[in-house]
C-alpha cells in the first residue's frame, strides 16, 4: 500500500522550543502532492501547505517550515519557537486518485507553558 | 464567505439503526469528500461525489452510501450502525485540483 507514515505518536514540549514532526511516504507516482494539516481539539482540519513533487525547496511560512527531500521519501515540518496555541494532532498526507488524501496516523504535539 | 458546514455536530445512536449526515461546502466547490476518523487515527476516504455522482470509493462496506444534490451539498448515509461505526465523520470540499477544505466533522457514537 502506498502509505503515510508519521512514527510520532506524541511529543511533548516546553513554550519556545523548537519541534520538528516526521513524514514518510510510500508512492510509484513520478507526480504526486504532500500536504499537511492541524487539528486542533474543535475538530476541523486546517490546511497548512501542500507541496508538489517536483518543487523540492524548502518552504518557510512565519514559525513553520518544510523540508521535501524525494531522496528519502519525507516531508518533515519544523515549527520553530513553539507556542502554546501550536498544541494540536498534526497530520501529514499525500494525494491519491481523484483527489483522495491519504492520511498518516498523526501526531499529537502538546505545548506546555 | 462561509467555509465547510457539518450538521449535526453530535449525534448518538444505537447499532442497528441508520444515520444521515449532511454537508454543506465551501462556496465555489462543487466536489465533496467524506472521511471517517476513529478515535486516535488518521482520517479514512469513504468516497467522493462530484456532479452528483459517486467518483471514487474507498474501502467501506455497501452500508455506508450517499448523495449530492444540485447546489452540491451532500449527505452520508450510514445502515444498519455497528459498535465499529462510532467515530468522527468528516466532510472536505474542494473546486478542481485544490486543497481539501474541512468542516468540524460529526461526531457518531454508538451504544
Amino acid at each position: 500500500a502506498q502509505k503515510v507514515t508519521q512514527a510520532q505518536t506524541e511529543i511533548s514540549v516546553v513554550e519556545k522550543e523548537d519541534v520538528t514532526l516526521d513524514c514518510v511516504y510510500e508512492t510509484r507516482d513520478t507526480t504526486y502532492y504532500l500536504f499537511w494539516y492541524k487539528q486542533p481539539p474543535s475538530g476541523e482540519l486546517v490546511f497548512l501547505i501542500r507541496r508538489n513533487s517536483f518543487d523540492e525547496q524548502n518552504e518557510i511560512s512565519g514559525r513553520y517550515s518544510w523540508n521535501f527531500q524525494k531522496s528519502t521519501s519525507s516531508f518533515n515540518f519544523t515549527i520553530t519557537a513553539s507556542q502554546v496555541v501550536d498544541s494540536a494532532v498534526y497530520f501529514c498526507a499525500r494525494l491519491g486518485g481523484y483527489n483522495k488524501l491519504i492520511f498518516g496516523a498523526g501526531t499529537r504535539l502538546a505545548v506546555h507553558p | 464567505d462561509a467555509g465547510v458546514t457539518q450538521s449535526p455536530t453530535h449525534l448518538i445512536k444505537t447499532r442497528g439503526q441508520q444515520v444521515t449526515l449532511r454537508c454543506s461546502p465551501k462556496s465555489g466547490h462543487d466536489t465533496v469528500s467524506w472521511y471517517q476518523q476513529a478515535l486516535g487515527q488518521g482520517p479514512q476516504f469513504i468516497f467522493q461525489y462530484y456532479e452528483e455522482e459517486e467518483r471514487q470509493r474507498g474501502n467501506f462496506p455497501d452500508r455506508f452510501s450517499g448523495h449530492q444534490f444540485p447546489n452540491y451539498s451532500s449527505e452520508l448515509n450510514v445502515n444498519a450502525l455497528l459498535l465499529g461505526d462510532s467515530a468522527l465523520y468528516l466532510c472536505a470540499s474542494s473546486l478542481g485540483s485544490q486543497p481539501q477544505h474541512f468542516g468540524d466533522g460529526t461526531r457518531l457514537s454508538i451504544l
